[in-house]
């Protein structure tokens, strides 16, 4: 399966300021990437999913770029809020490997100070 | 309401004693799959299913067992759990592999003794 690593453990930043989040894997290319955000005991929550064809998506506050070249993808909450706090996931697919598995990183716990 | 449901939410258990954690979706789906959570791991995948009567392994399937009869229903056996699979575990499903996110249900918070 993929190797992720999602650069930091915990990220606190200011209300209001853009939070930029890393991705990045070792393996094969994907062929998507996901991004999810997870509450403390609860199931994670898909938020957006870009294709090894797209260089960037967006939703609301949220962008997402994917670079098959560095193998990294970058996940932007702009504008952010205390709501915002909570882990965010990155998750890769197998296809390149031929399987269909979804593999996650350990995600970055993010805390936006008032 | 579109959901996975899991249950139970919590679990405690002996060592040996075999239990099961059901997972049901209602939304049609066609991938199914399980991950355990642990601390300083992340989630790690189980088993999936890419439709019914067809599943594989994920990255750390010892000692669970699945089975997928219906599309509906994906069940995690432990036919003799352990103390190391004192876990958080979830249940997600997807429309298909690849295309879309995943739904994830609530957990379960399970403790072997």
């Amino acid at each position: 399966s993929q190797k992720i690593e999602q650069n930091s453990e915990a990220l606190n930043i200011q209300e209001g300021k853009t939070a930029t989040l890393t991705c990045n894997y070792t393996n094969y290319s994907p062929a998507y990437l996901q991004w999810y955000r997870q509450d403390p005991g609860r199931g994670p929550v898909f938020l957006l999913l870009i294709r090894e064809n797209e260089k960037e998506k967006r939703k609301e506050r949220l962008k997402v770029t994917f670079d098959t070249t560095l193998k990294q993808s970058l996940f932007h909450i702009t504008a952010s809020q205390p709501a915002d706090s909570a882990t965010y996931l990155c998750a890769l697919d197998s296809a390149g490997a031929g399987s269909y598995q979804l593999t996650f990183g350990k995600g970055t716990k993010l805390s936006v100070i008032p | 309401e579109a959901q996975v449901t899991q249950n139970p939410r919590y679990l405690i258990t002996v060592t040996g004693k075999k239990l099961t954690v059901t997972c049901s979706q209602n939304m049609n789906h066609e991938y199914m799959s399980w991950y355990r959570q642990d601390p300083g791991l992340g989630l790690r995948q189980i088993y999936y299913s890419m439709n019914v009567e067809v599943t594989d392994k994920g990255d750390v399937p010892e000692g669970y067992k699945v089975s997928r009869k219906e599309k509906r229903n994906f069940p995690l056996i432990l036919e003799s759990p352990s103390p190391n699979q004192t876990s958080l575990y979830f249940c997600a499903s997807s429309p298909r592999q690849g295309f879309y996110g995943y739904t994830f249900g609530s957990g379960t918070r399970l403790t072997v003794v």
